[in-house]
């Protein structure tokens, strides 16, 4: 059975404190990773794709890495505003939803303090 | 600015009431889904569906069902709606083999 392991549950940071959040996961044919942020009270918001262990994403202070085992999201500098639950997701043959269908962590809430 | 939109973002009805969810979304995306999400426990898959009329069970479809008539439109349906039903309803489309675009989710509480 697949699964998705998101650590930690929670993390607290200072505003310009750097940190990084895991995914590791365990499943067979991995189809592609999938990082979301999800604000309180909405829907998850898309933030990275990756499909090959090496593989690396950037976007503004957020950077999406990959291994054969995990995935981590490394977080330069945080500000107040990068203040969310931050989700990762795998596509594999086994999906729930079918071909397409993805499995999803728990997520890790972040807070970045002033 | 492609869209997911979900009807109404708070929701409160009695038990037993049958309950309509509407999602509908602008992408011309062939795939779906419907998850309910729930402190501790994550996102969880109720039904999806694959094209107009197709409908495939997730993890927990009991006390649920969907419709999917047009394209656009994905709705899923509480047959008789109970307090373990409580909980934010996402919907979320996709094109084969691509990431999912969510709608904002409802906020449903049954008393």
């Amino acid at each position: 059975e697949d699964q998705v392991t998101q650590s930690p549950e929670a993390l607290r940071l200072q505003e310009g404190e750097s940190s990084s959040l895991n995914c590791s996961y365990t499943v067979s044919g991995l189809r592609g990773l999938f990082w979301y942020r999800q604000d309180p009270g909405k829907g998850p918001e898309f933030l990275f794709t990756l499909y090959s262990a090496g593989e690396e994403k950037e976007k503004e202070r957020l950077k999406a890495t990959l291994t054969k085992k995990e995935s981590f999201l490394h977080i330069t500098a945080p500000k107040p505003e990068d203040s969310a639950t931050y989700l990762c997701a795998v596509r594999t043959k086994n999906s729930g939803g079918g071909a397409d269908g993805l499995t999803f962590g728990k997520g890790t809430h972040l807070i970045i303090q002033p | 600015d492609v869209k997911v939109t979900q009807s109404s973002r708070y929701l409160v009805k009695r038990t037993g009431e049958k309950v309509f969810l509407e999602c509908v979304q602008d992408m011309d995306h062939e795939n779906m889904f419907w998850y309910r999400q729930d402190p501790g426990l994550g996102l969880r898959l109720i039904y999806f569906s694959y094209d107009v009329k197709m409908k495939e069970k997730g993890d927990i479809p009991e006390g649920y069902s969907v419709s999917r008539e047009k394209k656009e439109r994905f709705s899923l349906i509480l047959e008789s709606a109970s307090t373990n039903q409580t909980s934010m309803y996402l919907c979320a489309s996709s094109l084969k083999a691509y990431g999912y675009t969510f709608g904002s989710g409802t906020r449903l509480t049954v008393v």
